[in-house]
């Protein structure tokens, strides 16, 4: 059974400082990773989708990593902003039982401040 | 081309009701997912339908949630008899046959469920 941990949990920096937000997956039979966005009370927001056979995607400024090997991804975000306050979630893609389905990990929740 | 679509986006029911949620997949998507999130939780897989079948019933509570995908028209999550543990946002997600990126899934806006 997959599993997805996020770390950490939750995160306050400064604006302007660049970020790493971790998850980890058990696992690496997968289809793809993706990180969403999630602000409060609404919906996700799908940020970058790293296909399993691919190794980063970049958009903007956000990148993010996919070790496989290790079950591990990370997101990036460089010079953050307040706009970037946010949950952010990853959820990997494998396909289980009769299909696929994405497991979500918990969430980031990012503060940047002024 | 429209995004995923939900609704209705909150609805509110007294325990014992029924509640409908429904989902219209993106164009030229056959396939549908549904998720929930309670409060304070990650989200959690329920159902993967696709047209007039449901292929992974893993995720659904055993009792009062039943999903469907009719050959036309949206896709329905139905709660019968609510409780106010089924509080929960409720999303939807689609994505197609084929193509590059057929895997990847795209997201409604979500049904806010409350229950009194």
């Amino acid at each position: 059974k997959q599993e997805v941990t996020q770390i950490p949990a939750a995160l306050s920096v400064p604006e302007g400082e660049n970020l790493v937000l971790n998850c980890s997956f058990t696992d690496s039979a997968i289809y793809n990773l993706q990180w969403f966005r999630q602000d409060p009370g609404k919906g996700l927001t799908s940020l970058l989708l790293i296909q399993s056979s691919q190794r980063e995607q970049t958009s903007g400024r956000l990148n993010a990593s996919l070790d496989k090997s290790s079950g591990r991804s990370t997101l990036y975000i460089a010079a953050s902003q307040p706009g970037d306050s946010a949950t952010y979630l990853c959820a990997s893609l494998a396909r289980t039982g009769g299909g696929n389905k994405l497991t979500f990990g918990t969430g980031t929740q990012l503060k940047v401040e002024l | 081309n429209a995004g995923v679509m939900q609704n209705p986006r909150h609805l509110v029911r007294r325990r014992g009701q029924e509640a409908r949620l429904r989902c219209s997949p993106m164009k030229g998507h056959s396939h549908v997912y549904w998720y929930r999130q309670l409060p304070e939780e990650g989200l959690k897989f329920m159902v993967y339908l696709q047209k007039e079948n449901i292929i992974d019933e893993s995720g659904m509570p055993k009792e009062r949630f039943s999903a469907e995908f009719p050959k036309e028209g949206p896709s329905i999550l139905r709660i019968q008899q609510v409780v106010r543990g089924d509080s929960a946002a409720y999303f939807c997600a689609s994505s197609r046959d084929r193509g590059p990126h057929y895997n990847e899934q795209f997201f409604g806006p979500g049904t806010r469920l409350t229950v009194l």
